[in-house]
């Protein structure tokens, strides 16, 4: 059983295009993560959210409590953004719980 | 150099054998955690540890120890390796729980042959 869901897995878009990845979650969460993780392997932190929308750059990222659902957008798609985004949520016990990733790939 | 680090980057080594991945911070960060990433899986907490000297175990604990004697440091010790324990570890930080955003390190790719 997954306690976070993601879609779709892999995703390519052509540069330019607007891109949305879902995240469902099936646990009590105090926070919601977004997490990118480019080739090469590091992880950095995109958004921490728990309730509403946070927007940085051209990311933007919604939460829905009652839903138990996330999305991350990406405007203006660019190649640069081509990496694997990661939804993860912090839940009861210090426990974290991570989808399996999005793979994006953006076409110059 | 500020930050979090792990050493060693890449490590192999055979069953059966002793391995320790460190893991070190410098922002005396409360909370530190050991992650495994596998192909499907996404990934998965090893332990964690909210203090010095204070650690719990996470999702998949088994065949690993830890240890937290100073709030800067937080290795994992493979006590006998196996074949499945080959994986990319990662250690992330956070000065809270879950609801302050954790820091990653680079990773720590180990292949046990």
């Amino acid at each position: 059983k997954n306690e976070v869901e993601q879609s779709p897995q892999n995703l390519t878009a052509q540069e330019g295009e607007f891109i949305t990845i879902n995240c469902s979650y099936s646990v009590g969460i105090s926070a919601l993560h977004w997490l990118q993780q480019h080739p090469g392997g590091g992880i950095v932190s995109l958004f921490m959210l728990s309730s509403g929308k946070k927007k940085h750059g051209r990311l933007i990222a919604t939460i829905n409590i009652q839903e138990k659902h996330s999305s991350l957008h990406i405007t203006a798609s660019h190649p640069r953004d081509s990496a694997v985004y990661i939804c993860a949520v912090s839940g009861p016990g210090n426990q974290f719980y991570f989808g399996t990733g999005t793979s994006l790939t953006v076409i110059p | 150099d500020a930050g979090i680090t792990q050493s060693p980057r890449y490590k192999i080594t055979e069953t059966g054998r002793q391995v320790t991945l460190m893991c070190h911070q410098t922002w005396s960060h409360s909370y530190m955690f050991w992650y495994r990433q596998d192909l499907g899986h996404g990934l998965r907490l090893i332990y964690y540890s909210a203090a010095a000297d204070i650690t719990d175990k996470g999702e998949v604990p088994d065949g690993y120890v830890v240890s937290r004697s100073k709030t800067e440091n937080f290795p994992l010790t493979l006590e006998s390796a196996t074949r499945s324990q080959t994986s990319v570890y990662f250690c992330a930080s956070s000065d809270t729980s879950g609801i302050r955003e954790q820091f990653f390190g680079p990773g720590t790719r180990l292949t046990v042959l």
